[in-house]
Parts: C-alpha cells; structure tokens; sequence
C-alpha cells in the first residue's frame, strides 16, 4: 500500500528563517512520482514540483529546495529565508503503480511565518 | 489560458438530501479527478474520469459517482449524504492517462460542501 507521511503537523518560524518540511513515503512500485502542494487560506492547491523515481537529484527555484532520498524514502522541502507569505498548508504527494492518476496525500505540514 | 473552475462556491444541505458539483478543466486537460478534503486533513482520491468514464476509484461508496461530459467537464454527485460528507471537494484536471501516473494535477478553487 501506498502511504504519505509528514510528521511535523505545526511549524512557526519567524520571517527570513530557513524551514524544511519532512516527507516519507512508503511504496513497492518501483516506478512513482512525488509532489509537493501548496495549499494557502483560498484554499487552492498550487503545485510546486513533481519528481520521478528515477531522477533523485536534487532540484532548486529561487527560495525551494528539494532533497529526494530513496535510500531513506524521503522526499523533504526546504524553505530559505522565509516570508510571510510562505504560510500556508504544504502537502506532500504520491502517485504510481497505476495507469491513472491516483495521487495519495500526506495529512499536510502548516506553516506559519511570523513576520 | 483557462484555470479549472468550479461550482457552487459554498452549498449547505441537510442530511439525506442529494448534491451535485460541477467542474470545468483547463483547457487542453481531459481528465478530471476528483477530491474529498475534510477538515484539517489531507485530500482524498474519489475517481478520475476520462473519455467519459470512470478510469479509477479511491476508497468512496457507490453513493458518489461521477459524469464527464464531451466538454470534459465533469459532474461529482452524492447522494444520500451524511454528516461526515462535509468537507472541501476538489477537482483536478491534467492531461490524457497513458503518460504514466504522475500527471500534474492543475486543482480548481474547491467547493465547501456543509452537510447539516
């Protein structure tokens, strides 16, 4: 079975702090994807990234970072120097061992920033 | 470019009654999944439609069920609803199935579903 975990359920930093968000997967597809959303009060989940299973090398735009470790099955995202309009609810994603997209979510990290 | 939309925004019913929600995808997307995100919690697969039909289906009983239409406009019905119906439905579009899970999912607004 497949199944996203993020343990840090509450995160508060002040502005202009780095943050990393945990993720943890458990899968046995040896092919699969993983995502991070963003999810700000509207309510809307804004896609961040998507990263293959094969591909573990480590991806930054701007201010995010990524550290994708299959060896520890983690998929974690980094914040540098945080603003306030970083808060919001962050959700790490899976899909894979399936012709369609059946994306499983973790139960989401909130982050607030503290300006 | 289109965003996916969706409608109502908000919608209040009252325990029993049935309730249908509407999705448009973006343009060029033609599938469309749907969510159930309750409170505090993180969103779950419902069913994704493509070509009309139903092409997988998450955890959720035979009371929602779905429609796409030729459009690829897509319809989330439930009926019989209950208390624990209430939450945030979402609706994704991304392109054909056939590329291999892991399709970016362009997610619309949400409809709050309040079930009294």
């Amino acid at each position: 079975a497949q199944k996203v975990t993020q343990a840090q359920t509450e995160i508060s930093v002040v502005e202009k702090e780095d943050v990393t968000l945990d993720c943890v997967y458990e899968t046995r597809d040896t092919t699969y994807y993983l995502f991070w959303y963003k999810q700000p009060p509207s309510g809307e989940l804004v896609f961040l990234i998507r990263r293959n299973s094969f591909d573990e090398q480590n991806e930054i735009s701007g201010r995010y970072s990524w550290n994708f470790q299959k060896s520890t099955s983690s998929f974690n995202f980094t914040i540098t120097a945080s603003q306030v309009v970083d808060s919001a609810v962050y959700f790490c994603a899976l899909s894979g061992g399936t012709s369609y997209d059946k994306v499983i979510f973790g139960p989401g990290t909130s982050l607030s920033v503290i300006p | 470019e289109t965003g996916v939309t969706q409608s109502p925004t908000h919608l209040i019913k009252t325990r029993g009654q049935q309730v249908t929600l509407r999705c448009s995808s973006q343009s060029g997307h033609n599938t469309v999944s749907w969510y159930q995100q309750a409170l505090g919690q993180g969103p779950q697969f419902i069913f994704q439609y493509y070509r009309e039909e139903e092409n997988g289906r998450g955890n959720f009983p035979p009371r929602f069920s779905g429609l796409q239409f030729p459009n690829y406009s897509s319809e989330l019905n439930v009926n019989a609803l209950e208390l624990d119906d209430s939450a945030l439905y979402l609706c994704a579009s991304s392109p054909p199935p056939g590329q291999g899970a892991g399709a970016e999912q362009f997610f619309g607004p949400g409809t709050r579903l309040t079930v009294l």
